[in-house]
């Protein structure tokens, strides 16, 4: 069964800081993975998708990075804002070829001004 | 491109009523996805839809839940004799997965918060 592990829980940096945010899954047979944002009572936010066959993706501020075969990946956030204070999530596949994707419950982050 | 759009926003009722809720998909989108968040945690996968078909349900979709695409365009969720612990946030999404699109990322509406009581 996948899980999907985020850490830390809870992150609150000041603004300017680079700062990196931790995924793991147990089940590393997947086909890509994906980071999401979520604003208080909003919706998610898709940020980047990695495909299995890829290590790394940026977009803009934000560089994602897989390593299938340890079951982790991470996200960098370079010099960061206080409108980037969100809640992140991570989302795998549960299985290969599986469409129920598993979020890990996510870290909060704050940043201050 | 409009978005996934889900309505209600906001559904308090009480505790035996049926709920129903909607959501439509960006246009061009093949699947749609219904998953439900409580406070703290991820979204948890309940169902989706290619096209018009129901292809998968979660263990978590008790018999008192039915998802419906009739037209493979817009979806409606219903919760019938609703429990408190049906109280959560339920986020629709869609993504368009094809021969060329496999890995196509998901796209959320914001979601219906939903308070039984």
């Amino acid at each position: 069964k996948q899980e999907v592990t985020q850490i830390p829980a809870a992150l609150s940096v000041p603004e300017g800081e680079n700062l990196v945010l931790n995924c793991s899954f147990t089940d590393s047979a997947i086909y890509n993975l994906q980071w999401f944002r979520q604003d208080p009572g909003k919706g998610l936010t898709s940020l980047l998708l990695i495909q299995s066959s890829q290590r790394e993706q940026t977009s803009g501020r934000l560089n994602a990075s897989l390593d299938k075969s340890s079951g982790r990946s991470t996200l960098y956030i370079a010099a960061s804002q206080p409108g980037d204070s969100a809640t992140y999530l991570c989302a795998v596949p549960a299985g290969y070829n599986n469409n129920d994707m598993r979020f890990g419950a996510g870290t909060r982050l704050t940043v201050k001004p | 491109d409009t978005g996934v759009s889900q309505d209600p926003r906001h559904k308090i009722t009480k505790r035996g009523q049926n709920v129903t809720f909607r959501c439509d998909p960006i246009s061009e989108h093949n699947r749609l996805y219904w998953y439900r968040q409580t406070l703290g945690q991820g979204p948890e996968f309940l169902t989706y839809f290619q096209n018009e078909a129901q292809l998968e349900k979660s263990r978590l979709l008790s018999d008192r839940f039915s998802a419906e695409r009739p037209k493979g365009s817009f979806s409606t969720l219903e919760i019938q004799r609703t429990e408190q612990g049906d109280s959560a946030m339920y986020l629709c999404a869609s993504s368009l997965v094809g021969a060329s699109s496999y890995n196509s990322p998901l796209h959320f509406g914001n979601g219906t918060r939903l308070t039984v009581t």
